[in-house]
């Protein structure tokens, strides 16, 4: 089982909001990285640290964290936006890096 | 443009042994750390092991410890990943990831290459 749990899917109506969600006791030390990974795709960074993007990443992407849980959040969902969500984080005691299950989102 | 670009991906007969090898450029390679990260077929992303920038620190996921050795060469901008007694479990895409994390520290993955796959099969 993983030490990172993630929702396996959620849906989204084109446009509208979606919060996926990650827990795992790593959480409380470690701030959570979120990976999007499309069909046939290498696996894309969209979220880091407390709440940073990269710079090609659109700021409908936003990262937020309370406690043992880490949250992605798309702000007016787009097409393009229908992917895998995987989160990761470091393990604490160690420098192992474990990732969650991911969560598929299909925007309706 | 940062790049990583992983070859070595085979079929190979259960036990046997792979080396894969991921060229780095774009970056200044022997200053960050690096992964390996593998995902079977219809499975999520499982992170497999990491080097120090200089190679002196080497971690492994239980499933692979004892297996796997990672390794580096900073002179020719390149990380290795040998792989031995494979099983058929170990059968994936296997990614080359540099940590964003400047020497000395681990932080998180931020450049994946395309990978390359392996199948362990007789």
């Amino acid at each position: 089982s993983s030490e990172l749990t993630q929702d396996p899917a959620v849906s989204v109506a084109l446009g509208q909001t979606v919060r996926i969600t990650c827990q795992g006791d790593s959480l409380r030390s470690y701030h959570a990285s979120w990976y999007q990974q499309k069909p046939g795709q290498a696996p894309v960074l969209v979220i880091y640290g407390k709440n940073n993007r990269p710079s090609e990443i659109p700021d409908r992407f936003s990262g937020s964290s309370s406690g043992n849980t880490a949250s992605l959040t798309i702000t007016g969902a787009q097409a393009e936006d229908e992917a895998d969500y995987y989160c990761n984080s470091r393990k604490i005691s160690i420098p192992h890096y474990v990732f969650g299950p991911g969560t598929r989102v299909t925007v309706l | 443009e940062v790049q990583l670009v992983e070859s070595g991906g085979v079929v190979v007969p259960p036990g046997g042994s792979l080396r894969l090898s991921c060229a780095a450029s774009g970056f200044t390679f022997d200053d960050y750390a690096m992964h390996w990260v593998r995902q079977a077929p219809g499975k999520g992303l499982e992170w497999v092991s990491l080097i120090s920038w200089e190679g002196g620190s080497t971690y492994y996921a239980d499933s692979v410890k004892g297996r796997f050795t990672i390794f580096r060469d900073n002179s020719k901008n390149s990380l290795y990943l040998q792989m031995s007694s494979l099983r058929a479990e170990d059968t994936a895409l296997y990614y080359c990831v540099k940590d964003s994390g400047y020497k000395p520290y681990y932080y998180y993955m931020d450049v994946w290459g395309k990978g390359t796959t392996v199948t362990v099969s007789s």
